[in-house]
């Protein structure tokens, strides 16, 4: 079975940090590319972040670029998401999710985490 | 960017019935398209990629079709357990990754 697993949200104010963790399990992680995609309380799914299998390839949604830095160790099977200069239209629900592709090809999110949930709030 | 719309926002249904969701795109995407399920307190899960091929442990009631910029989810006989938010997803034009705005199926 595979596994996604997020850790790190919170309750922050505006203009603070948060680190956000996803340990993968169960799979080959070193072979996939990884996503962060989140979703604001009552509303759909908008993509954040992603990276290569290999780490070389990164993209960021317009409404992050500049403030969140995604990075993963294939050592440790983890993706990380930095925010920094958080809004509070940062708060949501935040998913790591595998692509079915090496982010040289992007394709389909086959596995999810349950996420973690980043409050920012004054 | 390429934005996906969904139709309807939401759809009333008993179960049994067939459903019909529509997902349009403002480019072609060409086959480039998935269908994920949202249940309250879930994760999303893939139940649809290529437009038309079901994803592992999907049953068969879920199908897909379409190609291009208009695409529809068909549920062939709705079950309880069916009942939930849907959302498609291009994967042919990015950055961005974009998704439809969903679809809220619930129970009439």
């Amino acid at each position: 079975q595979d596994y996604l697993v997020e850790s790190g949200g919170g309750v922050v104010q505006p203009g603070r940090s948060l680190r956000l963790s996803c340990a993968a399990s169960g799979f080959t992680f070193s072979h996939y590319a990884m996503h962060w995609v989140r979703q604001a309380p009552g509303k759909g799914l908008e993509w954040v972040a992603l990276m290569s299998f290999d780490g070389r390839n990164i993209y960021y949604a317009d409404s992050v670029k500049g403030r969140f830095t995604i990075s993963r160790d294939n050592s440790q099977n983890t993706v990380h998401l930095q925010m920094n200069s958080l809004r509070t239209e940062d708060t949501a629900l935040y998913y790591c999710a595998r692509d079915v592709g090496d982010g040289y090809n992007v394709l389909y999110l086959d596995y999810w985490g349950q996420g973690t949930l980043v409050t920012v709030s004054s | 960017e390429i934005v996906m719309t969904q139709s309807p926002a939401t759809l009333a249904l008993s179960p049994g019935e067939r459903a019909t969701l529509s997902c349009r795109a403002s480019q072609s995407v060409r086959s480039n398209l998935a269908w994920y399920q949202q249940k309250p307190g879930q994760a999303p899960r893939v139940l649809i990629y290529d437009a038309s091929t079901r994803a592992t442990g999907i049953p068969a009631r879920f199908s897909g079709s379409g190609s291009g910029t208009e695409f529809t989810l068909t549920i062939s006989r709705l079950q309880f357990e069916d009942f939930a938010v849907y959302y498609c997803q291009q994967y042919i034009h990015w950055p961005p990754i974009t998704f439809g705005q969903g679809t809220r199926l619930e129970i009439k």
